[in-house]
């Protein structure tokens, strides 16, 4: 069982749409991050969260680290959110800056 | 202030050669990471480089190396390059701070 897992795999929704994407983790963290990477593979950082929630703009991130769990929430989607959500995180076990990625999850939003 | 900077973008070599790419940090970034992403493994952690020193190293093999100079730029190297070292190459860095990582946008190496 991967340390990170994402889910949905693939999402497609329509325009205007709240959108959720899931993460859980099964290891013991000091941060989790969510990112976005759009065809030709440039990665934005969205958020880094180690407890609660985080906004900026349409999107939301929440962490419940007692139930190792965070969430990606999009509100009125745009089809320019299209693309690859990642989560990772960043063990406490381990020093230094080593992520652990889920697999992603491919969001399409259609007109 | 500038991005994180990835060189060469694209890159193609042939089975047996090696290949030196090149990540240069944003300005007070001392920690540079190495990430290899395939379509099959997704994104791996290949090694963290902090104050010239491998702070961190992934489950690849000994032909994956790399350094970092004192102006925090970093190199990695691949030896004896295999088909299977196809792939997109990351690199992040962070300055420890709250707003995470920032990635550069890659180098695609492909092996022929």
């Amino acid at each position: 069982k991967n340390e990170v897992e994402q889910s949905p795999q693939n999402l497609t929704a329509q325009e205007g749409e709240f959108i959720t994407i899931n993460c859980s983790y099964s290891v013991g963290i000091s941060a989790l991050h969510w990112l976005q990477q759009h065809p030709g593979g440039g990665i934005v950082s969205l958020f880094m969260l180690s407890s609660g929630k985080k906004k900026h703009g349409r999107l939301i991130a929440t962490i419940n680290i007692q139930e190792k769990h965070s969430s990606l929430h999009i509100t009125a989607s745009h089809p320019r959110d299209s693309a690859v959500y990642i989560c990772a995180v960043r063990s406490w076990e381990t020093s230094g800056s080593r992520l652990t990625f889920g697999e992603g999850t491919q969001l399409t939003v259609n007109p | 202030k500038a991005g994180v900077t990835q060189t060469p973008r694209y890159l193609i070599k042939t089975r047996g050669q090696q290949v030196t790419l090149s990540c240069s940090p944003i300005s007070g970034h001392r920690s540079v990471s190495w990430y290899q992403q395939t379509p099959g493994q997704g994104l791996q952690f290949l090694f963290e480089y902090f104050s010239e020193t491998q702070r961190n190293k992934g489950n690849f093999p000994g032909r994956f190396s790399g350094r970092q100079f004192s102006n925090s730029r970093s190199e990695m190297n691949v030896s004896t390059l295999e088909l299977g070292d196809s792939a997109l190459y990351l690199c992040a860095t962070t300055d420890g701070g709250p707003y995470g990582y920032t990635f550069g946008s890659g180098t695609r190496l492909t092996v022929v």
